[in-house]
């Protein structure tokens, strides 16, 4: 069993959807990330928890420490918002990152 | 400022043959990754750096060697390329003292 779960694994949505993935880890992390992957490669941070929740524009992320879960949400979705969305999480020191193996999303005009 | 760079973006190689991909920051950051992306598999830690002269090992280091002689150098050295080593490779860095990852653009290696 991978150490990081991300559900779904595809979602296809119509524009102005609210967008929920999903991502379940089974280690202790000492911080979470959600990363944006766009066609062509690019691998981008949105955002890092420890604990709670953090909002940037239509995107929120929420974790919960205690069930080892965490959600990204796409409020209003658009077209541009499509692309492969990553969970991460990281252990501790200098430790590098435990990937999930990403939600690719489509939103639809 | 431009950030992470890797050299080369696409390289192809026989069987066999060897390369160095190199990896360079310019944001001082102590920490250096090198990754592997496969499809299905998500990306995997190859090797790490926490300073200049250090290295260590990450999930899936075989066939993989790596150096840091500068702070803002990683090198990822393949020494008899297998196409298992098909991949694309990001590297990626980071300061202590901060939790955020900054990717290079990424390596698209195919091993015939």
């Amino acid at each position: 069993k991978n150490e990081v779960e991300q559900s779904p694994q595809n979602l296809t949505a119509q524009e102005g959807e609210f967008i929920t993935i999903n991502c379940s880890y089974s280690v202790g992390i000492s911080a979470l990330h959600w990363l944006q992957q766009h066609p062509g490669g690019g691998i981008v941070s949105l955002f890092m928890l420890s604990s709670g929740k953090k909002k940037h524009g239509r995107l929120i992320a929420t974790i919960n420490i205690q069930e080892k879960h965490s959600s990204l949400h796409i409020t209003a979705s658009h077209p541009r918002d499509s692309a492969v969305y990553i969970c991460a999480v990281r252990r501790g020191g200098a430790d590098g990152l435990t990937f999930g193996k990403g939600t690719h999303l489509i939103i639809q005009p | 400022n431009a950030g992470v760079t890797q050299t080369p973006k696409f390289r192809v190689l026989k069987t066999g043959q060897s390369m160095t991909l190199l990896c360079a920051q310019d944001m001082n950051h102590e920490y250096m990754y090198w990754y592997r992306q496969d499809p299905g598999m998500g990306l995997r830690l190859i090797h790490y750096s926490v300073g200049e002269g250090t290295t260590a090992k990450g999930e899936v280091p075989d066939g993989y060697n790596v150096s840091r002689l500068k702070k803002q150098n990683f090198l990822l050295g393949l020494e008899s390329a297998a196409p298992s080593q098909t991949s694309v490779y990001f590297c990626a860095s980071r300061g202590p003292a901060e939790e955020t990852q900054y990717f290079g653009p990424g390596t698209r290696l195919l091993v015939l």
